[in-house]
């Protein structure tokens, strides 16, 4: 079982839409969790970190992260085709200086 | 954007040759992080560093070398390229204060003929 996973997807949803990407972690003690976006060609861009259970707002961004289930999650609101991207969720494994990404759900934002 | 940049950009190389990959970054952050991203398998940590001569190996380390003389600069080398390590190679810079953040470079994609 890999430590992060998240569904490859892709997932497409019409432009207006609410987008929901949602990944799940093995290890119980992480602490921190982040959410890159990934144009094609291009390097990872941090759009969120979160650190307690709850919902963190930012813009149209909405992590959520539920730590007794093990699962964290990314809303997208009122999806636009520019928000079109692979979506990478990463983990502090193990409390310490390193992230482990997961595959990564690539969105598709239809006009 | 970040202060983070990667040298060179592209790279074709033949089996058997040495190569080297550099990253620089301006904001002086103590952690520095080097990984390869492949289709099917994302993103993996290749090594990091969090100081001056201080480095450590992550999880697909076989056939890689660092070196971090300075502050600002993490050099990552290849001493025999094998066609197995074409790849799109990332360097990231972990923000002080948060060392989980992680900031990432351009991106340099190393072909292997």
């Amino acid at each position: 079982q890999k430590e992060v996973e998240q569904n490859s997807g892709p997932l497409s949803v019409p432009e207006g839409a609410i987008a929901s990407l949602n990944c799940t972690y093995s290890d119980r003690g992480s602490q921190s969790f982040f959410w890159y976006r990934q144009y094609s060609g291009k390097s990872p861009e941090l759009i969120m970190s979160i650190y307690s259970n709850g919902d963190k707002e930012d813009g149209r961004f909405t992590a959520q992260l539920n730590k007794a289930s093990q699962y964290v999650s990314l809303l997208i609101r009122d999806s636009q085709p520019s928000d079109s991207a692979t979506y990478l969720c990463a983990v502090n494994i193990n409390a310490g200086n390193m992230l482990t990404f997961g595959g990564g759900t690539r969105l598709m934002v239809k006009p | 954007d970040a202060g983070i940049t990667q040298s060179p950009r592209h790279k074709v190389t033949e089996t058997g040759t040495p190569v080297t990959l550099r990253c620089h970054q301006t904001e002086n952050h103590r952690y520095m992080y080097w990984y390869r991203q492949d289709p099917g398998h994302g993103l993996r940590l290749i090594h990091y560093s969090y100081g001056v001569k201080d480095t450590d190996k992550g999880e697909v380390s076989d056939g890689y070398s660092v070196s971090r003389s300075k502050t600002e600069d993490f050099l990552l080398t290849l001493e025999s390229a094998t066609s197995s390590q074409t790849s799109v190679y990332f360097c990231a810079m972990g923000l002080a204060g948060s060392t989980d953040t992680q900031y990432f470079g351009p991106g340099t994609r190393l072909t292997v003929l």
